[in-house]
């Protein structure tokens, strides 16, 4: 049971390019989110998924994007990097039912 | 809109004490979770502990607790016989439906 994984744990990308930070979990939640985290505030939700096909933006949702195609994926999608968006992002999946989100560990981004 | 507010940014405890870091939150709501997480290097988010909003009994995980005050929006916790492993950055958190609210977050240190 792997739990939430995200891909890749590392990343540097330049100005103006665009990626995929991949999330995966094999609990069969149908609660996925993605946050990010910086220096002196905590972790703030991007986006977030009650389920296949539906998203929803989350607090800081400007320059990223989200689909949600299966249960089990939740891609993060950077169009065009930002020095901004220098981060840690974290994924977390839950049930409906449950009170607990778990998380993933997290990839880290460097946009210079 | 609601709000998690750790007033310390940093704590230091001597091993085998006792420390108890601040939490307040603002919240309209009246059934939500709330929630400690510990974030050690390793940057993996894991769950301290949790308090339903209903239960008026303060929620303990064998050397964790927390002192809720439902009135005064407060959600404090306690570490007691602190020890080297607890060194690491702490995050206060609201649940409102599947969404997380996170306070600035406190860094534990612990001497020897």
């Amino acid at each position: 049971n792997a739990g939430v994984t995200q891909t890749p744990k590392f990343q540097v990308l330049k100005t103006g390019q665009s990626m995929t930070l991949q999330c995966a979990q094999d609990m069969n939640h149908e609660y996925m989110s993605w946050y990010r985290q910086d220096p002196g505030m905590g972790l703030r939700l991007i986006h977030y998924s009650v389920g296949a096909g539906i998203t929803d933006q989350g607090e800081v949702p400007n320059g990223y994007n989200v689909s949600r195609s299966t249960t089990e994926d939740f891609p993060l999608r950077l169009l065009s990097a930002a020095p901004s968006q220098t981060s840690v992002y974290f994924c977390a999946s839950s049930s409906p039912i449950a009170i607990e989100q778990y998380f993933g560990p997290g990839t880290r981004l460097t946009v210079t | 809109a609601q709000t998690v507010t750790q007033s310390q940014p940093e704590m230091s405890v001597q091993e085998a004490e006792t420390v108890t870091l601040s939490c307040t939150y603002d919240t309209s709501e009246s059934d939500y979770y709330l929630f400690w997480y510990k974030q050690p290097p390793s940057r993996q988010m894991i769950l301290v502990i949790r308090q339903e909003a209903y239960k008026q009994q303060n929620a303990t995980e064998n050397r964790f607790s927390v002192n809720f005050q439902k009135a005064a929006k407060s959600f404090s916790l306690k570490i007691s016989d602190s020890q080297l492993g607890d060194a690491a950055m702490y995050f206060c958190a609201y649940r409102t439906r599947n969404k997380l609210v996170f306070g600035a977050g406190t860094i534990l240190r612990v001497k020897s």
